[in-house]
């Protein structure tokens, strides 16, 4: 099945730095990626859309300075998190949508997330 | 814009037992797909059953099935002889002819034994 894998899973790093989430589909092409952020005990919200070789099209609200998403390939989105912040700290998810198996089923999967924490 | 609204922020309910959670949406648009995802302490997504609005009947998947309600736009997942490992968060999403997928705010099942 379409697996996607989310690196790293875990990162510690110090106010003002940048930090860098990787997002591939392993085992089929994400014409479209999608990054969340995730709060303690809430829901899903949606970042940002990237689409393969074009601009993210960031949601209302979120700065695109701040959280820069290349998505070069058809296997690998990554978004960067610029002079990190503690409010920045949370958890983010990417789903990959693609096309995957022999029946050419359309696929949206998640990855395993990252949790970021800024000190 | 979608909204989708899950009206229990907790439940449970004990091993072997039945229950249901709610979700209704809005939208305007005709063709959609809705999800219940699951996501357990491990925070990884886990989809449980999607249902096509087109398709008037109920999607079921083993233990789980859905009550797909179009005009009254409900969607509520029934978890049937609940287990232990059923214990999550369970998110019901909306998504659109763009693919994007809207969440709802989760209700956090507790299987007690």
């Amino acid at each position: 099945g379409a697996v996607v894998s989310q690196h790293p899973s875990w990162v510690i790093c110090k106010s003002g730095t940048s930090v860098k989430i990787e997002c591939r589909s392993l085992d089929f092409q994400a014409t479209t990626m999608f990054w969340y952020r995730q709060f303690p005990k809430q829901s899903l919200m949606l970042m940002a859309t990237s689409n393969e070789g074009s601009k993210a099209t960031y949601e209302q609200g979120v700065e695109k300075d701040k959280f820069l998403i290349n998505h070069a390939s058809l296997t690998l989105s990554t978004l960067t998190v610029t002079s990190a912040h503690p409010e920045d700290s949370s958890f983010y998810i990417c789903s990959a949508l693609g096309w995957s198996g022999p029946s050419g089923a359309n696929v949206l999967t998640f990855g395993a997330g990252s949790r970021l924490t800024v000190l | 814009a979608q909204t989708v609204t899950q009206s229990q922020p907790e439940m449970s309910v004990q091993e072997a037992e039945t229950v249901t959670l709610s979700c209704t949406y809005d939208t305007s648009e005709s063709n959609y797909y809705l999800f219940w995802y699951k996501q357990p302490p491990s925070r990884q997504m886990i989809l449980v059953i999607r249902q096509e609005a087109y398709k008037q009947q109920n999607a079921t998947e083993n233990r789980f099935s859905v009550n797909f309600q179009k005009a009254a736009k409900s969607f509520s997942l029934k978890i049937s002889d609940s287990q232990l490992g059923d214990t999550a968060m369970y998110f019901c999403a909306f998504r659109n002819a763009g693919n994007m997928l809207t969440f709802g705010g989760g209700t956090r099942l507790m299987v007690k034994p």
